[in-house]
Parts: C-alpha cells; structure tokens; sequence
C-alpha cells in the first residue's frame, strides 16, 4: 500500500539547535513529496517541496528538506530552530502521473516543540 | 490573492441532518481538492476537481457525501444524514495546472461536530 511515515509524533529542540524531522514514504516510482507547517487554528501552509533535481531543497522560513531516494526519505531540517518554529509538520507525496495524480498522501504528523 | 477561503468555519449538527460546506479557491485556480482531517491525523484525500470535472474520489467518500463544482470556480461539500463519525475538519485546497508538481494552499478548514 502506498503511505507516508513520520515516525517521530513528537520532537522537542532547544532554540538555536538544529531541528530533523523525519519523513519516509513507500510509494512505487518517483513521486513528488511536499513539506507542509500547520499552525493552530490555521490552514496547512507549504514549506517546500521536491521535483527533481538537486537532493537538497529549499523553502520557506530557513528550513531545507533533503531527498533520499535508496532510503526514500525526504526529511526535514533546519539548522537553527526558532520559538515560533513549534507547530505541526506534515510530509506528504504526491503520484507523477496517472488517475492518481492529483490528490496528496500524508503522513500522520510531528508536532515539533521548541523550547528557549 | 486571498487565498482559500471555506463557510462556515465552524458547524454543529445533529445527526442525521444534512450539512454543505462551500469552498473558494484562489480565482484562476483550476485545480480543487477536498480533504478531511481527524484529531491526530494527517489529511486525508476525499476528492478533487479539474475545473467542473470530478477526476477522483476516495472510497472514503460514501453515498452519503457529494461534491460539486458546477462552474469550476467555487465547490460545495455536502453530507447527508450526518453521523457521528462524520465529526472532522474538513479542509479545501487548490492548486494551478494539470500536472503534479504544483503545490497545493489550503483553506482554514470547515470543523463539523455531530451531536
């Protein structure tokens, strides 16, 4: 079956420490994998997203998100966490072409706390 | 830009009433997408429209609900006979272009509870 992990539920950073957030995906061919942040009481927002390319890529607010196709992983980073950093980050992939082209696949979520 | 934009933002039903939900895409959006999303869970895919086609639904979408986009600009959500497991958000987004590259911009989301 196709699906996202993010093992993590939760990850807790001291500011100022660089942040990982981990992604795996078991999805057959090369999809597209999308980062989103969402905040409370607030719409999922996008952070970054990978198509093809250079493995590293970079997005919104200072966070990168590094693609890994043996291991297919896509995690999330950062190399120095902010307060306001602290939400819920959701992995998710997305199929290249097909009736399946459309519609997003996430993962279940990390809520990222950081701390002072 | 105003972004995507859901009404209501907030519903209380009973069960067993009808609900409808209305999404608006950013204008020029062709793209449209429904998702629901349960207390610690990511989205998940219900449907999605490619100007007023429906290209594919979930089978997590019963008889029960039916979506529509009648002049691909804004889309509807409608429940029938509401239950309680129906209680979510239900969040909206669209995306520009026919490929998958795009990403897609969510709306606030529609929080339905069913008492």
């Amino acid at each position: 079956a196709q699906s996202v992990a993010q093992p993590e539920d939760q990850v807790n950073v001291a500011e100022g420490n660089p942040l990982t957030v981990k992604c795996t995906y078991s999805v057959s061919g090369n999809p597209y994998l999308f980062w989103y942040v969402q905040y409370p009481n607030r719409g999922l927002q996008f952070l970054l997203k990978y198509i093809t390319g250079d493995n590293l890529v970079k997005g919104s607010y200072g966070f990168e998100a590094e693609f890994n196709k043996s291991q297919t992983s896509f995690h999330l980073k950062k190399p120095s966490a902010l307060v306001s950093d602290s939400a819920l980050y959701f992995c998710a992939v997305r199929f290249k072409r097909g009736n399946q082209g459309g519609k997003l696949i996430f993962g279940q979520g990390t809520e990222l706390s950081v701390k002072p | 830009d105003t972004g995507v934009s859901q009404d209501p933002r907030h519903k209380i039903t009973k069960r067993g009433q009808n609900v409808t939900f209305r999404c608006d895409p950013i204008s020029e959006h062709n793209r449209l997408y429904w998702y629901r999303q349960t207390l610690g869970q990511g989205p998940e895919f219900l449907t999605y429209f490619q100007n007023e086609a429906q290209l594919e639904k979930s089978r997590l979408l019963s008889d029960r609900f039916s979506a529509e986009r009648p002049k691909g600009s804004f889309s509807t959500l409608e429940i029938q006979r509401t239950e309680q497991g129906d209680s979510a958000m239900y969040l909206c987004a669209s995306s520009q272009g026919s490929g998958g590259a795009a990403e897609q911009y969510f709306g606030p989301g529609t929080r339905l509870t069913v008492t």
